[in-house]
């Protein structure tokens, strides 16, 4: 079974603070791995992408992959209250399908100024 | 990214009736995905709705309870049938593009 796993939070952070948002998962066929962010009664908004191992950055933002451990991490950081959403994981694999895009259960984001 | 639209943006029915929602993109794209995100919960993949041919349903979702249309490569439609109160969810739709799914901004269904 395909699994996406990441804690439901909330996570709180300062102001001004590093947030750090974990996601493992199960299966090792996975090609792309993606970040998105939903505030509340939005639809999901793309923020990062990464498909080989190590950091990306963008801005705030720094994804990292680490494929021997199954393991991705979204970094926010200097986080604003205007970050506070849930962030959702999602992995990519490519199998007879086509296509397959896979989301962790989100993780809540709460920036308190 | 995309431009996506969906009508409705949300809607209140009856048990047993239907609701089509439909879904336009701002250019061709060659896939097109249907989720439902139930309260509370994140995103499940409903099926992939592919243009000149059925409709790829995932395990649990069916063409019979969800019946999907992809006439050309901008426009797609899923049908929710003879709806109970637990298909009160959102209901959203997304394309892919160079490699990057981008979502519509959801249909808000609730069923009483």
């Amino acid at each position: 079974q395909k699994e996406v796993e990441q804690n439901s939070g909330p996570l709180s952070v300062p102001e001004g603070a590093i947030a750090s948002l974990n996601c493992t998962y199960s299966d090792r066929g996975s090609q792309s791995f993606f970040w998105y962010r939903q505030y509340s009664g939005k639809s999901p908004e793309l923020i990062m992408f990464i498909y080989s191992n190590g950091d990306k950055e963008d801005g705030r933002f720094t994804a990292q992959l680490n494929k021997a451990s199954q393991y991705v991490s979204l970094l926010i950081r200097d986080s604003q209250p205007s970050d506070s959403a849930t962030y959702l994981c999602a992995v990519n694999i490519v199998d007879n399908a086509g296509n397959m895009l896979t989301f962790g259960g989100g993780t809540r984001l709460m920036v308190k100024p | 990214s995309a431009v996506i639209s969906q009508k409705p943006s949300r809607d209140i029915c009856q048990r047993g009736t239907s609701l089509t929602i439909q879904c336009q993109v701002d250019s061709q794209v060659t896939m097109m995905f249907w989720y439902r995100q139930q309260p509370g919960q994140s995103l499940t993949l409903i099926a992939t709705a592919n243009q000149g041919s059925e409709a790829t349903y995932e395990s649990g979702f069916v063409i019979d309870k969800f019946p999907i249309s992809r006439p050309n490569l901008t426009f797609s439609t899923l049908t929710v049938s003879n709806m109970s109160p637990e298909d009160s969810s959102i209901y959203l739709c997304s394309v892919e593009r160079a490699g990057e799914q981008f979502f519509g901004p959801g249909t808000r269904l609730t069923v009483l």
